[in-house]
Formats: structure tokens, C-alpha cells, sequence
């Protein structure tokens, strides 16, 4: 069975770090794209970012909203992405998913929070 | 970026009747693959989003075929042939033809 699991969410002071993963199981992580979407509250769905795999360089690409603060890298051995989010700001504030290249599996999510 | 205009934005469906949803893109989603990379979700409230339809008309595992999918080029809509309780939510179509990803805004389905 496909799993995916998000954790590190929580509350972070504007300008402040997190770090979520995504954990995986039921499928071969290596060879599999992994995505972060998220949603505010509320709201519609927003792509984050992607990381390939390693047969295709583990190359990223970022939407623009995020992209010199947030990045996304994945240790396959523990089959696990992860993504690592700097600067925060308010507007950050969302649900964060991740899910595999097919979008077949999603996580629960992990809710990330910016508010002093 | 690829602009996902879905209409309506809301719909309200008594129970054992059809319903559809619209979803027009910026630019084609046909790949010079010959695959159409257009996708229909399905969140329900406190939930991810589920797959649906994936390229176009192609039905997830498991989806009932109630749910069908149709379209090409930059136009697609996503039809419930006899909706029922449990289809309550709301719908997104999505691009994957070229990155950033892009999301319609999302059609929220209610049952009079």
C-alpha cells in the first residue's frame, strides 16, 4: 500500500525556518518525482516545487512565489523528501502536501503556521 | 504560467442527477507525446485532494464510473453521471504538461 506522510509542521515566527518530510512507503521512492503542493486555509491549490530522481539528476524546479527560500531535496535511502522552507512569511501560512509525480497518493498534510 | 479557468464555481445537485464541470487552459495540454496531461480531483472537507481522472479521461483505481472525463486540446469537463451524497466537495482540474503545475480555482459540489 502507498503511504505518504508529512511531519514538521508548525508555528514559526515570520522570517523564521522549517524543515517538513514526507516519508514513503508501498512504492519505489527512488525512482519516483516527488511534489510539495500546498493550500492556505480556505483557499485553492498551489504547487511548490518538485525534486526528480537521481536518474534524472534529483533536479528542482520551484514555483516563483518560493523560489530562493524554499528548497526541496529527498534521501533515498530513508525514502524521504523533504523541504526545507527559509525567509517565511505570513502568506506562507498553509497546508502542506506532498505527493509522487502520478498524484495518485497524497499526504494528510502537515500545517505550517508564520505569525508572530 | 497555464492559466485553469473552471466554471462553475459552485453547484448545488439534487441527489441521482448528472452534474458537470468546465475547465478551459491557457494553452493545449496536448504533449508532443501524444498524451494530454489534464487531471480531475477531489477534495472532501479535512481531506487531501484524491485522483480522479488522470489524462483526461482515463479513472483512477477504484473511481466509480459515475465519473467520466472528456475533452482535448485546451478545453475538458468532468461529468458525474448520477451524483451522489459522498460527491460532495470540492473539484480541481490540473496541468502537468508544463511546470509550474497549475490548479483551476476549484468548483465546490453541494447536494440540495
Amino acid at each position: 500500500e502507498v503511504q505518504l506522510v508529512e511531519s514538521g509542521g508548525g508555528l514559526v515566527q515570520p522570517g523564521g525556518s522549517l524543515k517538513l518530510s514526507c516519508a514513503a512507503s508501498g512504492f519505489t521512492f527512488s525512482g519516483s518525482a516527488m511534489h510539495w503542493v500546498r493550500q492556505a486555509s480556505g483557499k485553492g491549490l498551489e504547487w511548490v516545487g518538485r525534486i526528480r530522481s537521481k536518474a534524472n539528476s534529483y533536479a528542482t524546479a520551484y514555483a516563483a512565489s518560493v523560489k530562493g527560500r524554499f528548497t526541496i531535496s529527498r534521501d533515498d535511502s530513508k525514502n524521504t523528501a523533504y523541504l526545507q522552507m527559509n525567509s517565511l512569511k505570513t502568506e506562507d501560512t498553509a497546508v502542506y502536501y506532498c505527493t509522487r509525480h502520478k498524484t495518485d497518493y497524497w499526504g494528510q498534510g502537515t500545517l505550517v503556521t508564520v505569525s508572530s | 504560467d497555464i492559466v485553469m479557468t473552471q466554471t462553475p464555481l459552485s453547484l448545488s445537485v439534487t441527489p441521482g442527477q448528472p452534474a458537470s464541470i468546465s475547465c478551459k487552459s491557457s494553452q493545449s495540454l496536448l504533449h508532443s507525446d501524444g498524451k494530454t496531461y489534464l487531471y480531475w480531483y477531489l477534495q472532501k472537507p479535512g481531506q487531501p485532494p484524491q485522483l480522479l481522472i488522470y489524462e483526461v479521461s482515463n479513472r483512477f483505481s477504484g473511481v466509480p464510473d459515475r465519473f467520466s472525463g472528456s475533452g482535448s486540446g485546451t478545453d475538458f469537463t468532468l461529468k458525474i453521471s448520477r451524483v451522489e451524497a459522498e460527491d460532495v466537495g470540492v473539484y480541481y482540474c490540473m496541468q502537468s504538461i508544463q511546470l509550474p503545475w497549475t490548479f483551476g480555482q476549484g468548483t465546490k459540489v453541494e447536494i440540495k
